[in-house]
């Protein structure tokens, strides 16, 4: 099946400073590819996604790149803020609305 | 909309213990999802529904789980006989397969077993 490595565990940075999160998958079929933000507490929302005909997506401060070849995607947020300050999962499936399998996770610390 | 519904939002059990976990999925959404999220193994998928068929359960942990869809609007996750180990926040998910690939995440139900 699907494995979603994801690095690192932990990311500190000043207040607005770029955050970099970076996630390799195993299945070359996957073709979804959505990150999740989730606070202290709180359910995962899906922040932005990105399909595998796509190499790069923004919204706001918000980027996603993949590189299919490497089979690795990443989550850029640029002009941190505190309210950034949360847990990250990058996911994979092989199709929209199937299986997601979710990275370990990225705990996020936004320092004023 | 209200959004996916989860009852009970807590729920603490002696091991040994009847467990069952509820959903309500957001209207007209025709898949259901359920998640269960610790710190060891993170968030992982243990079953899915496409309109009310199961699809998926190859991530369903042991026999002593078990989770049905009778009709659109509910589901259940029942864990019988519960164990310390199962001690997770488990989290339900719909999404509808004409509006997109967005799976919209419950708040979740906090399990823990004694």
């Amino acid at each position: 099946g699907e494995n979603v490595e994801q690095h690192p565990s932990t990311l500190s940075v000043q207040e607005g400073d770029s955050a970099v999160i970076k996630c390799t998958y195993s299945d070359s079929a996957s073709n979804y590819f959505p990150w999740y933000k989730q606070e202290l507490g709180k359910r995962p929302q899906l922040i932005i996604d990105i399909r595998s005909n796509v190499g790069e997506k923004k919204d706001q401060r918000i980027a996603v790149t993949l590189n299919k070849t490497a089979k690795h995607f990443s989550l850029h947020i640029t002009e941190t803020q505190p309210e950034d300050s949360a847990v990250y999962f990058c996911a994979a499936s092989r199709a929209a609305g199937n299986k997601l399998t979710f990275g370990g996770g990225t705990r996020v610390l936004v320092k004023p | 909309d209200a959004g996916v519904i989860q009852s009970p939002r807590h729920e603490v059990t002696e091991m040994g213990q009847e467990v069952t976990l509820r959903c309500k999925p957001i209207s007209g959404h025709d898949y259901l999802f359920w998640y269960r999220q610790t710190m060891m193994r993170g968030l992982e998928l243990l079953i899915y529904f496409n309109n009310n068929v199961p699809i998926d359960d190859s991530g369903m942990p042991e026999d002593r789980f078990s989770a049905k869809m009778p009709n659109a609007s509910f589901s259940t996750l029942k864990i019988q006989p519960s164990e310390p180990r199962d001690s997770a926040v488990y989290f339900c998910a719909s999404r509808w397969d004409r509006r997109g690939d967005t799976q919209y995440f419950g708040p979740g139900t906090r399990l823990t077993v004694l």
